[in-house]
């Protein structure tokens, strides 16, 4: 079935470190590819997404290029500042009735 | 723009009782998505509809859990009988329909978080 796996997490950074994180899927097909972000105490928002083959997603300055030689979808920020501090999830629909695979999600924790 | 409303905020019972979860989704949004996060088992998805029609339901833990979805701006998740083990941050998403366009995001609530004493 289709699957979606990032990297374990916490990922510690100091600010205005650069930032990767990995996410790789399974999926026939071509599935939608997304970034949603989730801070303290709150629900998830979309971060980002991309619906095609090479397609760029990108937003408050984290990118992510839809890579379907390697099935992959890592996120990435030049520079990470004290709010980006939160727990991101990579997550594929494959435009079936919207139903979303979420990866296991990663926390990020960005210090002073 | 409202997003989707989910109410109460938090919910503290003691085991046994009922407990029902309330959800509001955006105007105009044809699925509705209910999510159970933990720590241990991470975003688990528990049921979603699409015009107001139950689609897969394949999540839900076991037959203490039920939803409806009476109309299309208003949904509910109940627990009866409670037990602690259902604690958990419990999310509503809504999302347009496909046909709309490849990749419609779900737009989340700001979650229930549940505990069950």
């Amino acid at each position: 079935g289709d699957s979606v796996t990032q990297m374990e997490g916490p990922v510690t950074l100091s600010e205005e470190a650069f930032l990767t994180i990995n996410c790789t899927y399974t999926a026939t097909g071509y599935p939608s590819l997304f970034w949603y972000v989730q801070y303290p105490g709150e629900g998830l928002q979309l971060l980002l997404k991309a619906t095609k083959a090479d397609d760029k997603g990108s937003n408050k300055g984290f990118e992510a290029t839809y890579r379907k030689e390697t099935t992959s979808f890592h996120l990435e920020k030049g520079s990470v500042q004290v709010s980006d501090s939160a727990v991101y999830f990579c997550a594929l629909t494959r435009n079936q009735g919207g139903k979303l695979i979420f990866g296991q999600g990663t926390e990020l924790s960005v210090k002073p | 723009d409202a997003g989707v409303i989910q109410s109460p905020r938090h919910e503290v019972t003691e085991m046994g009782q009922e407990v029902t979860l309330r959800c509001k989704p955006i105007s105009g949004h044809d699925y509705l998505f209910w999510y159970r996060q933990t720590m241990m088992r991470g975003l688990e998805l528990l049921i979603y509809f699409n015009n107001n029609v139950p689609i897969d339901d394949s999540g839900m833990p076991e037959d203490r859990f039920s939803a409806k979805m009476p109309n299309a701006s208003f949904s509910t998740l109940k627990i009866q009988p409670s037990e602690p083990r259902d604690s958990a941050v419990y999310f509503c998403a809504s999302s347009l329909m496909e046909g709309l366009g490849a990749g419609q995001p779900q737009h989340f609530g700001d979650g229930t978080r549940l505990s069950i004493l």
